[in-house]
């Protein structure tokens, strides 16, 4: 089974604070995502990687950043955290080629920003 | 651009009753979809998908979902709920042919709850 791993299940940070959100997969998938999850909105895509140092913006970029220095790890960087970032993070990953590949979800860390 | 729409955000329903979870989508595009199930506190696990062939799709727990093209629809069924399938369920949409990004695109979610 794929392990889609996020490293902290709760997270709780003050305004200005620079945070990282770590996420690791053990099944050699290119493509990783991350997502931000709030009540109503669903989930909306913040950034994509689909390779080693590639990245794209999703949806809503604003404010974050990302890593991605070795293909099985994706971090997810606030570089001052603001109040409106507090939300549910899931990280994803899935493998080529594409098509019906589904995304396999880590359990999600849940930041609150003070 | 792609959407995906989830009618309801919270379906009550009573143990044993049948529950039908809506979900319409746009795309100009032929589409893959997948209905994916988020238990309190976890992430979200595939239920299933449908990729082309049978427009009916059976799923684990019980579930099963119906492909209808002409009404860009894709509603998930079950004949008969239990107390643990009260959860949060989301479909979502992937267009054929869209770059090398894998991204799916998700519907707001509904609420499952399941009363005794």
């Amino acid at each position: 089974d794929v392990k889609v791993t996020q490293s902290s299940r709760y997270l709780v940070k003050r305004t200005g604070e620079k945070v990282f959100l770590e996420c690791v997969q053990d099944m050699d998938h290119e493509n990783m995502f991350w997502y931000r999850q709030d009540p109503g909105l669903g989930l909306r895509l913040i950034y994509f990687s689909y390779d080693v140092k590639m990245k794209e913006k999703g949806d809503i970029p604003e404010g974050y950043s990302v890593s991605r220095e070795k293909k099985e790890r994706f971090s997810l960087i606030l570089e001052s955290a603001s109040t409106n970032q507090t939300s549910m993070y899931l990280c994803a990953s899935t493998n080529r080629p594409l098509g019906g590949s589904p995304l396999h979800f880590g359990n999600g860390t849940r930041l609150t920003v003070t | 651009a792609q959407s995906v729409t989830q009618l309801d955000s919270q379906v009550p329903v009573f143990e044993e009753a049948p529950v039908e979870l809506r979900c319409n989508y746009s795309s100009s595009v032929s589409v893959y979809l997948f209905w994916y199930v988020q238990y309190p506190n976890q992430g979200l696990q595939l239920l299933l998908k449908y990729l082309s062939g049978s427009t009916l799709v059976k799923g684990i727990n019980g579930f099963e979902a119906e492909f209808n093209k002409s009404q860009t629809s894709f509603h998930l069924r079950k004949p008969s709920v239990h107390i643990s399938d009260t959860a949060e369920y989301f479909c979502a949409v992937r267009e054929h042919g869209s770059s090398n990004t894998g991204k799916l695109i998700f519907g707001q979610g509904t609420t499952l709850q399941v009363k005794p």
